[in-house]
């Protein structure tokens, strides 16, 4: 079966760091083209990030510089790492596979960041 | 900056039909933008319904479609139920490596 599993939120303080993990199973992560998407509470679904299966990646216009997205292969894991966090950073944070590059499935349970002092 | 609308809110009443859509500030919406549709209901992950405009993924139940009208995205439910009560988002496939959603719908069933 399909699956992703995302790991990693919690607390965090203004400024400071995060490694989001994204576990696969039933495919292999480094043949596909993977994404985050990410939901502010009470607010609507934010695309994040991609990387592609060849390893160009690219950002929303208000990530790029604090956020990487990466792969382990061997691990057949997928990464955000968030850096200079600010209080709207606090959302639910989805991996997703992208499908034939276009559209989003399946999807992982979310993982939750709150950003606060 | 690219935006992508959909209404905010909806209702319909059980075992109607309603029509939510998806379109763009600027342009029209077409099968180029490959849009794909999901449901959310609180506290879970989103569930693809449609995707390439018109085709439903896996499991979704025929009542629910996909077109293009006009210069929008459209998701038709035909037979509403009560279950169908949810948020729905559309996105669309932009230049290479963007996405953008679109706000969403919260559809009340009643």
């Amino acid at each position: 079966e399909v699956q992703l599993a995302e790991s990693g939120g919690g607390l965090i303080q203004p400024g400071g760091s995060l490694r989001l993990s994204c576990a696969a199973s039933g495919f292999t992560v480094s043949s596909s083209y993977m994404s985050w998407v990410r939901q502010a509470p009470g607010k609507g679904l934010e695309w994040v990030s991609v990387i592609y299966s060849a390893g160009s990646t690219y950002y929303a216009d208000s990530m790029k510089g604090r956020f990487t997205i990466s792969r382990d292969n061997s691990k057949n894991m997928l990464y955000l790492q968030m850096n200079n966090l600010r209080a709207e950073d606090t959302a639910v944070y989805y991996c997703a596979r992208v499908q034939y590059s276009n559209w989003f499935d399946p999807w992982g349970q979310g993982t939750l960041v709150t950003v606060s002092s | 900056q690219t935006v992508v609308t959909q209404e905010p809110s909806f209702s319909v009443s059980p075992g109607g039909t309603v029509t939510l859509t998806c379109g763009l500030s600027s342009g029209s919406v077409s099968t180029s933008y490959y849009p794909s549709w999901y449901q959310q209901t609180p506290g879970q992950a989103p569930r693809t319904l449609i995707y390439n405009t018109n085709t439903r993924s896996s499991g979704v139940p025929d009542r629910f479609s996909g077109s293009i009208l006009g210069n929008k995205a459209a998701l038709t439910i035909t037979g509403a139920q009560a279950d169908d009560e949810s948020d729905y988002y559309c996105l669309l496939s932009m230049t290479s490596g963007i996405w953008v959603f679109g706000g969403g719908t919260k559809l009340t069933v009643l």
